[in-house]
């Protein structure tokens, strides 16, 4: 497809398990986000990645959250056991170089139990 | 990064045109001023992009004021697909690589048939 592409759409867990939340880009784009989105709220940024660098981690709310994208292309969220509070939509976004704009995936939603 | 202050809520009907403000009075001189809007269930999805000067696409206008302290986006002709929230977004364009975006909580528009 020529979206950003997000999977699984919906995520179950219980507290405590560990999860893994993916995101294919657009082809080619260098630059990728991921976003936190709590219920009725704005996305909140977590990390970034420029190809295979992560360049800024400034929005991981803890040691539990990791990203990697280790050939520049799809991205994986890793969650360590999860807490209720980890309960959001898990949003990824690319784009095709610095300052363009960013293409949002439709996101993951992450239910902990 | 700099604050943007937009209302909660507005409603327009069906076919009219429906005027989005936003206020950013602490606007830089290298900020840009960016506009997304999220549907149900989707993610963010980019509107329209200004610096100074208006700009036109073909989704909507985006009319800045001669101070840049405030903006205005504009839908021509709102139809019930144009149903969502409308960020309002300041982002650096330093060029430095990390070009994240900080979201409010927006303007939920509901379109009246």
């Amino acid at each position: 497809g020529a979206g950003v592409s997000q999977s699984p759409r919906y995520k179950v867990a219980k507290r405590g398990q560990d999860v893994a939340l993916r995101c294919d880009p657009i082809s080619g784009h260098v630059s990728l986000f991921w976003y936190q989105q709590a219920l009725g709220q704005g996305p909140e940024f977590l990390t970034y990645f420029q190809n295979e660098a992560q360049l800024d981690k400034s929005g991981l709310p803890s040691d539990r959250f990791f990203a990697e994208r280790p050939e520049g292309s799809v991205s994986t969220l890793k969650i360590q056991r999860t807490q209720q509070e980890d309960s959001a939509v898990y949003l990824c976004a690319s784009s095709s170089y610095r300052d363009q704009p960013q293409h949002f995936g439709d996101g993951t939603r992450l239910s902990i139990l | 990064d700099a604050k943007t202050t937009q209302p909660n809520s507005m409603e327009s009907n069906e076919e009219e045109p429906v005027h989005l403000p936003c206020n950013h009075s602490t606007i830089s001189g290298t900020d840009y001023i960016h506009w997304y809007r999220q549907l149900p269930s989707q993610g963010p999805e980019y509107v329209i992009h200004g610096l100074t000067s208006n700009v036109n696409n073909r989704m909507a206008s985006l009319a800045i004021a001669e101070d840049r302290k405030s903006s205005t986006l504009i839908l021509h002709r709102a139809t019930l697909r144009d149903a969502a929230v409308y960020y309002c977004i300041l982002r650096a364009q330093t060029g430095g690589g990390n070009e994240k975006l900080t979201f409010g909580t927006g303007t939920r528009l509901t379109i009246i048939p």
